[in-house]
C-alpha cells in the first residue's frame, strides 16, 4: 500500500525566514511518481512539481526547491525568503506504476504561517 | 481559457436530500476525479473515471454516485445514505495517455457543502 507521512501540521516563520517541509513516502513499486500542491485560502489545489522515481536530481524553482532522496524515502520542500503570499497548506502526494491511471496518496498537508 | 469548473462554489443541504456537484473541464483530459476533504486532513478519493462511459470507486464512494456521459463532464452525486457529507469536495482531472504531465492532477476550485 502507498502511504505519504507529513509529519508537520503546522509551520509558523516570519518573511524573509526560510521553511523546510518534509514528506517521506513508503511504497513497494519501482516507478512511481511524487507531487507537491500548495493550497491557498481560496481552496483550489495549485500545481507545483512532478517528480518520477528514477530522477533524483534536486530541482529549484525560483524561490521553491525539492530535495529527493530515495534512500530515506523523503521528496522535502523548501522556500527561501519566505513570502505572506506563501501562506497555504501544502500536500505532498505519491502515484505508483500499481495505480497506472494515477491514483494520488495524499499526505496530511502542512499549514505554512508567514507573518509579516 | 483552459480549466476546471466546480458549481456551486457553497452549497447547503438539508438532511435527507439528495444534492449534485458539477465538475467541468475543457483541458480534453480523459480522466476526471473526485475527492472529498476534511478540516485538518489530507483528500480521499470518492470517484475517478478514465474513459467516457466508465468509472470505478475510490476509497470513500459509499453514499455517493457518478456518471460520466461525456468527456469534460463528471458530475457528483451526493445522496441521502451519506452519513456525514458536510466537506469540501474537489474535481480534478489528468491526461494519462498525454505526451508531457503524464498522470498530474490539475484541480478545480472546490464546492463546500454543508448539511442543516
Amino acid at each position: 500500500a502507498q502511504k505519504v507521512t507529513q509529519a508537520q501540521t503546522e509551520i509558523s516563520v516570519v518573511e524573509k525566514e526560510d521553511v523546510t517541509l518534509d514528506c517521506v513516502y513508503e511504497t513497494r513499486d519501482t516507478t512511481y511518481y511524487l507531487f507537491w500542491y500548495k493550497q491557498p485560502p481560496s481552496g483550489e489545489l495549485v500545481f507545483l512539481i512532478r517528480r518520477n522515481s528514477f530522477d533524483e536530481q534536486n530541482e529549484i524553482s525560483g524561490r521553491y526547491s525539492w530535495n529527493f532522496q530515495k534512500s530515506t524515502s523523503s521528496f522535502n520542500f523548501t522556500i527561501t525568503a519566505s513570502q505572506v503570499v506563501d501562506s497555504a497548506v501544502y500536500f505532498c502526494a505519491l502515484s505508483g506504476e500499481t495505480d497506472s491511471w494515477g491514483k494520488l496518496q495524499f499526505g496530511a498537508g502542512t499549514q505554512v504561517v508567514v507573518t509579516p | 481559457d483552459g480549466g476546471i469548473t466546480q458549481s456551486p462554489k457553497y452549497l447547503f443541504r438539508k438532511e435527507g436530500q439528495n444534492v449534485t456537484l458539477s465538475c467541468e473541464q475543457n483541458l480534453n483530459h480523459d480522466a476526471m476525479y473526485w475527492y472529498r476533504q476534511d478540516p485538518g486532513q489530507g483528500l480521499r478519493l470518492i470517484y475517478y473515471s478514465q474513459i467516457v462511459n466508465d468509472f470505478q470507486k475510490g476509497d470513500i464512494a459509499e453514499g455517493y454516485s457518478v456518471s460520466r456521459e461525456k468527456k469534460e463532464s463528471f458530475p457528483l452525486t451526493v445522496t441521502s445514505a451519506q452519513k456525514n457529507p458536510t466537506a469540501f469536495y474537489l474535481c480534478a482531472s489528468s491526461n494519462p495517455g498525454g505526451s508531457t504531465s503524464t498522470d498530474t492532477q490539475y484541480f478545480g476550485p472546490g464546492t463546500r457543502l454543508t448539511v442543516l
